[in-house]
């Protein structure tokens, strides 16, 4: 069972537009939720991450929103550039030590 | 800033031999260090859990006997691939957790990628 599920598998955007990521998870002990972006050949770099106490989270053009209730968050690209073409992967945790990784939604902006 | 080294970037063996990885933090302490393996569709399988002073937890399918683990200080993990075969290809990373750092936050590698012959 995927405790962790991420959509859409793919997404392509135009530069300037914002990107929507979504992501669900299962498990109702999880309360932290870090978002790593991915570029081919590389190691997962960590993005943004919320804790569930918060329901939304801002870094510059990243947003996480939360929702606690329904089980359900989202990534925002804001103003998307060419150079954020990449992997995403939204995990899920209890206490940041092993982490639950979803599949993935592969980012593509078009100049 | 958190840096996290891995080495070697790539490997590859011959099946039925085993080969080791390193996890380097640099520029913090790591009180732990998770060992993942990310498989060619891209999916994490979490491998094992180390902290320093404490025993290795590893999760179901993954064995100390195949994947033996050495944590020695707060900055250095080692794993190895012990007769290693197909299934065992993938891109093993190391995610380490800073001591007094941002809670929570768990810090990757640029990952081991290894290739079976």
């Amino acid at each position: 069972q995927q405790q962790v599920r991420q959509s859409p598998q793919s997404l392509t955007v135009w530069e300037g537009e914002t990107a929507i990521l979504n992501c669900s998870y299962e498990d109702s002990t999880f309360n932290y939720f870090p978002w790593y972006q991915q570029f081919p050949g590389e190691g997962p770099a960590l993005l943004i991450s919320i804790r569930s106490v918060s329901d939304k989270k801002e870094d510059g053009r990243f947003t996480i929103f939360f929702n606690k209730r329904e089980k359900k968050l989202s990534l925002h690209i804001t103003d998307s550039q060419p150079g954020d073409s990449a992997t995403y992967f939204c995990a899920a945790s209890v206490g940041g030590y092993k982490l639950t990784f979803g599949t993935g939604t592969s980012l593509l902006v078009d100049p | 800033g958190a840096l996290v080294y891995q080495y070697p970037r790539r490997t590859i063996c011959k099946s039925g031999t085993s080969m080791r990885m390193e996890c380097q933090a640099v520029g913090f302490q790591a009180t732990s260090v998770a060992w993942y393996r990310q498989s060619p569709q891209k999916t994490f399988e979490l491998i094992a859990l180390s902290t320093v002073n404490s025993a290795i937890k590893y999760e179901q399918n993954f064995t100390q006997e195949k994947f033996p683990i050495s944590h020695p200080n707060l900055s250095f993990s080692s794993m190895t691939v012990l007769n290693a075969y197909l299934e065992d290809r993938g891109l093993y990373l190391c995610g380490a957790r800073e001591l007094g750092g941002p809670q929570d936050t768990q810090y990757f590698g640029p990952g081991t990628r290894l290739l079976v012959l």
